[in-house]
């Protein structure tokens, strides 16, 4: 069965730091590309990035360029997404979702993980 | 960055009812086009890959048609497990999501 959890979420200050990890199992990780999709309280969903299955190619949304970068351990079958310069439109549920297609078809979705962002 | 209009943002429907949710994509993305069901509190669950496919598993009262610009998602004869909010996404280049649309119970 795939699974996929997440964990790392939490309360933060603006300007801070936090990683976020998806531990994945029931598929060949390494054979997929994996994506953060996050979503604000009460509002829709929005693509935030991606990477292929080896990690050596990422992508980001405009509006966090720059301050989160996502990462992979295929070793140990885990996502990561680490985010610095948080500010409060941050604030969302962050679900770690794998793509069976390459070009971002959402099959799998984890739990989802909160991170707020507030003083 | 391609934008998704999706339509209506709400709507009420009795079960049994047919539903239809249209979305526009500000330029062709061929068949590149995916429907998400979220019910309250979880995640989203695939239910139509490019744009027609129905995902292992999902009832076949829902459909999705459509190429190019404009696509429809229909469900067929509406169930209570149905109430939801969905979203189409886009996936010809960087994804992106509609807005979404509430069906609610009437």
């Amino acid at each position: 069965e795939v699974q996929l959890v997440e964990s790392g979420g939490g309360l933060v200050q603006p300007g801070g730091s936090l990683r976020l990890s998806c531990a994945a199992s029931g598929f060949t990780f390494s054979s997929y590309w994996m994506h953060w999709v996050r979503q604000a309280p009460g509002k829709g969903l929005v693509w935030v990035s991606r990477i292929n299955s080896d990690g050596s190619t990422t992508n980001y949304a405009d509006s966090v360029k720059g301050r989160f970068t996502i990462s992979r351990d295929n070793a140990k079958k885990t996502l990561y997404l680490q985010m610095n310069r948080l500010r409060a439109e941050d604030t969302a549920v962050y679900y770690c979702t794998r793509d069976n297609s390459g070009w971002g078809s959402f099959d799998y979705w984890g739990q989802g993980t909160l991170v707020t962002v507030s003083s | 960055d391609i934008q998704m209009t999706q339509s209506p943002t709400s709507l009420s429907a009795s079960v049994g009812d047919r539903v239809t949710i249209t979305c526009q994509a500000s330029q062709d993305i061929s068949n590149y086009l995916n429907w998400y069901q979220q019910r309250p509190g979880k995640a989203p669950k695939l239910l139509i890959y490019d744009a027609s496919n129905l995902e292992t598993g999902v009832p076949s009262r829902f459909s999705g048609s459509g190429s190019g610009t404009d696509f429809t998602f229909t469900i067929s004869s509406l169930q209570p497990e149905d109430i939801a909010t969905y979203y189409c996404q886009q996936y010809d280049n960087l994804p992106t999501f509609g807005g979404g649309t509430k069906v609610e119970s009437k």
